[in-house]
């Protein structure tokens, strides 16, 4: 199976900082990679796929980078509502795992 | 916007069974593939299983493996869990995939329930 290392693990900052979380691949996976965002008490709902491709009705200050095996997620402005847990997941191969999560929370 | 409704959750002793069953609210699953993802209590998110539209192929996790069984008609989306384990307590996910084979590479969770209750406990 392909282990996804995300970092860091939890994350700390203020509305209107520039956040950026890691993803690493244990193998290549080309840009096959989403991210999710979950809020407290509710179901995952998926940001980016494909690496970049922001999906409908996500905001412009989420953005997605990387091949191989580094991606990232950037956040820029943070706003109330993006205090949240973060997963990538790779669907290169099944499984489609996720990475272990990475908790934003309010400075 | 696409809905799904999971059911069938609860409590079950150890080595019991337990059918969770997953609807669209106001729509067919129709032919997208579709997954079950799971989370346990303060934990992260894990594929368990997934089915594609033709509910002839399907996939599992290594721990899902020989214990359950997704199936799908028209209208739902079903998991039968058998030998159930204090470690399959969770939150059971039915998830619409926005790609069109679960065995192509490029898939993503466009669409997730909002989960139900599994407990595995004496």
């Amino acid at each position: 199976d392909i282990q996804m290392t995300q970092s860091p693990s939890s994350l700390s900052a203020s509305v209107g900082d520039r956040v950026t979380i890691t993803c690493r691949a244990s193998q290549t996976i080309g840009t096959f990679l989403n991210w999710y965002q979950q809020r407290a008490g509710e179901a995952p709902r998926v940001l980016i796929s494909g690496a970049s491709n922001l999906e409908g009705g996500v905001p412009s200050r989420f953005s997605g980078s990387g091949s191989g095996t580094e991606f990232s997620l950037t956040i820029t402005s943070l706003q109330p509502e993006d205090f949240a847990t973060y997963y990538c997941q790779q669907t290169y191969s099944i499984p489609p795992t996720f990475g272990q999560g990475s908790k934003l929370d309010i400075k | 916007e696409d809905q799904l409704v999971e059911s069938g959750g609860g409590w079950v002793q150890p080595g019991g069974s337990l059918r969770l069953s997953c609807s669209g609210s106001g729509f067919t699953l129709d032919d997208k593939p579709m997954h079950w993802v799971r989370q346990r209590p303060g934990k992260g998110l894990e594929w368990v299983s997934g089915i594609n539209g033709d509910a002839a192929t399907m996939a599992y996790s290594d721990s899902a493996k020989d214990r359950f069984t997704i199936s799908r008609d028209r209208e739902s989306l079903y998991l039968q869990m058998s030998s159930l384990r204090p470690e399959d307590t969770a939150r059971y996910f039915c998830v619409k995939d926005g790609g069109n084979n679960i065995l192509v590479k490029g898939g993503f969770f466009d669409s997730w329930g909002q989960g139900i209750l599994v407990t595995v406990s004496s």
